[in-house]
């Protein structure tokens, strides 16, 4: 099993609509949890950590399921400008462990 | 403030050849990683430095990679005897503790 996998996509959805993802983790003792975002040809920026009891950031929403080892992202009112690719990242339990990366799920809001 | 910074941003090189790719991390930041990204792919975790430990090394693909941080500010990373597999987008991040900041990546083709 894969440590950090995503559904890579992609996801066309119209203006305005909800767009939901998720991550799931494959090892109990990761601690944090983040999501990233990749536009095109571009490095990878921070859109938002996501903490045990859920989060929320304007249009965007994260919450963390421990007992079912995912991670979920919510977009709401979907801009043109939320086309990218985002990815779900997570920590293991020791403070020198790196980040480790899913591979994305792309998406692509449509005028 | 400034960024995370990568030379060159662009690299082409003739199979056999070794190439060395530079980051600067942000200043005062302790963690340094390098990952690569293969076209349409997720980033691919190669070697880690956390302030004065030993670096993480697990991620590197093969004894033809290796990577230096010097004074730990700077860091190379030398591909030696380039193949046209090593093509890919190498990317530099440095971090003060959890959060990474992504430089824009070095993009190599090896022909």
């Amino acid at each position: 099993r894969k440590e950090v996998e995503q559904d890579p996509g992609p996801f066309n959805v119209p203006e305005g609509a909800t767009v939901a993802f998720n991550c799931t983790y494959s090892n109990s003792a990761s601690q944090s949890f983040f999501w990233y975002r990749q536009d095109c040809r571009k490095e990878p920026k921070l859109l938002m950590s996501v903490y045990s009891s859920g989060n929320e950031d304007g249009r965007f929403t994260a919450q963390l399921n421990r007992a079912s080892q995912y991670i979920s992202l919510l977009i709401r009112d979907s801009k043109l400008s939320d086309s990218a690719t985002y990815l779900c990242v997570v920590k293991g339990f020791s403070g020198n462990t790196p980040l480790v990366f899913g591979k994305g799920t792309r998406l692509s809001v449509i005028a | 403030g400034a960024g995370v910074s990568q030379s060159p941003s662009n690299k082409v090189t003739e199979k056999g050849k070794d190439v060395e790719l530079r980051c600067d991390p942000i200043s005062g930041h302790t963690a340094l990683y390098w990952y690569r990204q293969s076209l349409g792919q997720g980033l691919e975790f190669l070697i880690y430095f956390q302030g004065n430990s030993a670096p993480d090394k697990s991620g590197l693909p093969s004894d033809r990679f290796s990577a230096e941080r010097t004074g730990g500010s700077v860091s190379t990373l030398t591909i030696q005897r380039t193949q046209q597999e090593d093509s890919a987008v190498y990317l530099c991040a440095s971090s003060p503790q959890d959060t990474q900041y992504f430089g824009p990546g070095t993009r190599l083709l090896v022909l």
